[in-house]
């Protein structure tokens, strides 16, 4: 079964600063990986999708990496700001004929960005 | 778009109740996901569909809990009878496979049984 992992469970950083967020996974035969942002009492929202073939995807300030042979995704913030306080899921797919399409998620890294 | 809607945004109501919770996809995905999330448990998958046929139901908790999916279209979540252990926040999300089945969510409803 696919196990994702996201450490730290928490993060704090002063504003400005870069932002690396770390996420593993056991099964290197992955479809595809998916980055969320969920703020308090709200939905989550897609940031970025990498798929397997891919090694990064970019977005404004965030980047995400993908090492499936290590079995790790990396999501970085460039210049954090305090509107980027929020937790951060990754949820990974696994091309198995009978999951096709469902993403297992990690329990996500909550981030505060102090002014 | 308009996106993933749910509704109700918010829903209390008293133990041993009948409470349904409502799901419209974006128009054109065929997949649908039911996801439930608490502070102990983190995000669990309870069912999902593909082309409005269930795929997975093993994260259905237990018999109280029952989903169907009549059409593209919309979706229903229903719980009977509710319990106190349900409260949580109860997501829906649709993909389509030829975006690569990334995830699209709503915005949750938040279920209180008291």
């Amino acid at each position: 079964k696919q196990e994702v992992t996201q450490i730290p469970a928490a993060l704090s950083v002063p504003e400005g600063e870069n932002l690396v967020l770390n996420c593993s996974f056991t099964d290197s035969a992955i479809y595809n990986l998916q980055w969320f942002r969920q703020d308090p009492g709200k939905g989550l929202t897609s940031l970025l999708l990498i798929q397997s073939n891919q090694r990064e995807q970019t977005s404004g300030r965030l980047n995400a990496s993908l090492d499936k042979s290590s079995g790790r995704s990396t999501l970085y913030i460039a210049a954090s700001q305090p509107g980027d306080s929020a937790t951060y899921l990754c949820a990974v797919s696994v091309p198995r004929t009978d999951s096709w399409g469902k993403f297992q998620f990690g329990a996500g890294t909550q981030v505060v960005v102090t002014p | 778009d308009a996106g993933v809607i749910q509704s109700p945004r918010h829903e209390v109501t008293e133990m041993g109740q009948e409470v349904t919770l409502r799901c419209k996809p974006i128009s054109g995905h065929d997949y649908l996901f039911w996801y439930r999330q608490t502070m102990m448990r983190g995000l669990e998958l309870l069912i999902y569909f593909n082309n409005n046929v269930p795929i997975d139901d093993s994260g259905m908790p237990e018999d109280r809990f029952s989903a169907k999916m009549p059409n593209a279209s919309f979706s229903t979540l229903k719980i009977q009878p509710s319990e106190p252990r349900d409260s949580a926040v109860y997501f829906c999300a649709s993909s389509f496979y030829r975006a690569n089945y990334g995830y699209t969510f709503g915005s949750g409803t938040r279920l209180t049984v008291v």
